[in-house]
């Protein structure tokens, strides 16, 4: 039980680049979701997903795009990078009235 | 909108002794979960201990615990016997369970050192 997993843990971009960050979870849960960690702050929520084929808005989800085709996975787009993107991003997954469980993150940088 | 306030940016406590974290959140709803998070240098965000606003009893996960006043709208974590291994940065986090249950709203953080 791999519990949830990110892809890549390190990623550096240059502006204006689109990127993929890969999320997925092998415990069959229902709502799945991505936070950006910047430094001196909790985490803010982007985006959320409360099951295959919805998804909605979360605090801060300007120039991220997400999708959820099946259950197992949650991938957060970036459309075209900007500096002010660079942060540690965290995917994590509940069921509906359960704890989340956070991935290892991913640390981006954008150049 | 509800928020979460953490407002020791700093704490440090000798190693076998007692420390607490203070927490503080604004909200209208009256029915909502409270968590502490840590963050260790690996940067793994690890559930530390829940609690049900509905449940008057307070929450204990062996060395931990929380003081929660619901009418003062305060979460306190107790952290006993303290050890090298709990040094870590610590959130509160709240989850309304009305509106979103995805929707957890985290504090600053407060970052724990533990002296040997």
């Amino acid at each position: 039980n791999a519990g949830v997993t990110q892809t890549p843990k390190f990623q550096v971009l240059k502006t204006g680049q689109s990127m993929t960050l890969q999320c997925a979870q092998d415990m069959n849960h229902e709502y799945m979701s991505w936070y950006r960690q910047d430094p001196g702050m909790g985490l803010r929520l982007i985006h959320y997903s409360v099951g295959a084929g919805i998804t909605d808005q979360g605090e801060v989800p300007n120039g991220y795009n997400v999708s959820r085709s099946t259950t197992e996975d949650f991938p957060l787009r970036l459309l075209s990078a900007a500096p002010s993107q660079t942060s540690v991003y965290f995917c994590a997954s509940s069921y509906q009235f359960g704890t989340q469980y956070f991935g290892p993150g991913t640390r981006l940088t954008v150049l | 909108a509800q928020t979460v306030t953490q407002s020791q940016p700093e704490m440090s406590v000798q190693e076998a002794e007692t420390v607490t974290l203070s927490c503080t959140y604004d909200t209208s709803e009256s029915d909502y979960y409270l968590f502490w998070y840590k963050q260790p240098p690996s940067r793994q965000m690890i559930l530390v201990i829940r609690q049900e606003a509905y449940k008057q009893q307070n929450a204990t996960e062996n060395r931990f615990s929380v003081n929660f006043q619901k009418a003062a709208k305060s979460f306190s974590l107790k952290i006993s016997d303290s050890q090298l291994g709990d040094a870590a940065m610590y959130f509160c986090a709240y989850r309304p369970i009305i509106q979103g249950a995805q929707k957890l709203v985290f504090g600053q953080g407060t970052r724990l050192t533990i002296n040997p």
